[in-house]
């Protein structure tokens, strides 16, 4: 079956404008995680789904990135008012509750 | 919160010599899971731990989790050019849905 997809895979835009980041995670999935991973960094966590249950967003660096799943499959991670420290590539992974976490290619985003 | 901490940060090896990678979390862990990032790649999962000194191999790596469950190590005998990337353990706590927590990674490079 198909893995966990991410689209734009690369997105360049301009400082100050939003930008839409979607998910697609494994059907059946039910814990969601979004990473963001500047380069040769490690994995900076944002935010975590997890069924039902409110998720966990305490990664999130400030209030211009928020977040949702909706019908818990798709995720958006959206972004305000980009700046130029938001370039990153931003990794979304799905896991069973409690298990490995499958992650999709990445969006690659670039604020000029 | 949960913390988890890589050492060291970057290991460069001569091809055929062995590593090693440690993992460390500031609170008892209920599982240890560790992820290979190739260069350009995403993380890939490798192998969960869940019992106090349980250790595991995969060929020429094993994996041990420590008797009291916040310490992980991976060792890698004879590396090889294909062993190249970032190794991440991801630790998960003991209450409920709780998040796997990544570690800061270990970069492996190897010298031909």
């Amino acid at each position: 079956g198909a893995g966990v997809s991410q689209s734009p895979s690369n997105k360049v835009t301009e400082k100050g404008k939003d930008v839409e980041l979607r998910c697609d995670p494994i059907s059946g999935h039910t814990a969601l995680y979004w990473y963001r991973q500047s380069l040769g960094q490690g994995l900076e966590f944002l935010i975590y789904f997890q069924g039902n249950s409110a998720p966990d967003k305490s990664g999130l660096p400030s209030d211009r990135f928020s977040a949702e799943r909706t019908g818990g499959s798709v995720s958006t991670l959206t972004i305000q008012r980009t700046q130029q420290e938001d370039s990153a590539v931003y990794l979304c992974a799905s896991s069973p509750a409690g298990y490995e976490q499958f992650f999709g290619p990445g969006t690659r985003l670039t604020v000029l | 919160g949960q913390q988890v901490m890589q050492i060291p940060q970057y290991q460069h090896v001569q091809e055929g010599e062995d590593f090693t990678t440690y993992c460390n979390s500031s609170t008892t862990l209920s599982n240890i899971q560790w992820y290979k990032q190739r260069p350009g790649g995403h993380p890939v999962f490798l192998i969960q731990l869940v019992k106090s000194g349980e250790v595991k191999k995969q060929k020429r790596l094993t994996f041990q989790f420590g008797e009291a469950k916040k310490n992980s190590s991976l060792h890698i005998t004879a590396t090889q050019t294909t062993d190249v990337g970032t190794y991440f353990c991801a630790g998960r706590g003991n209450f409920g849905n709780e998040k796997l927590t990544f570690g800061t990674g270990t970069r492996l490079t190897i010298i031909p």
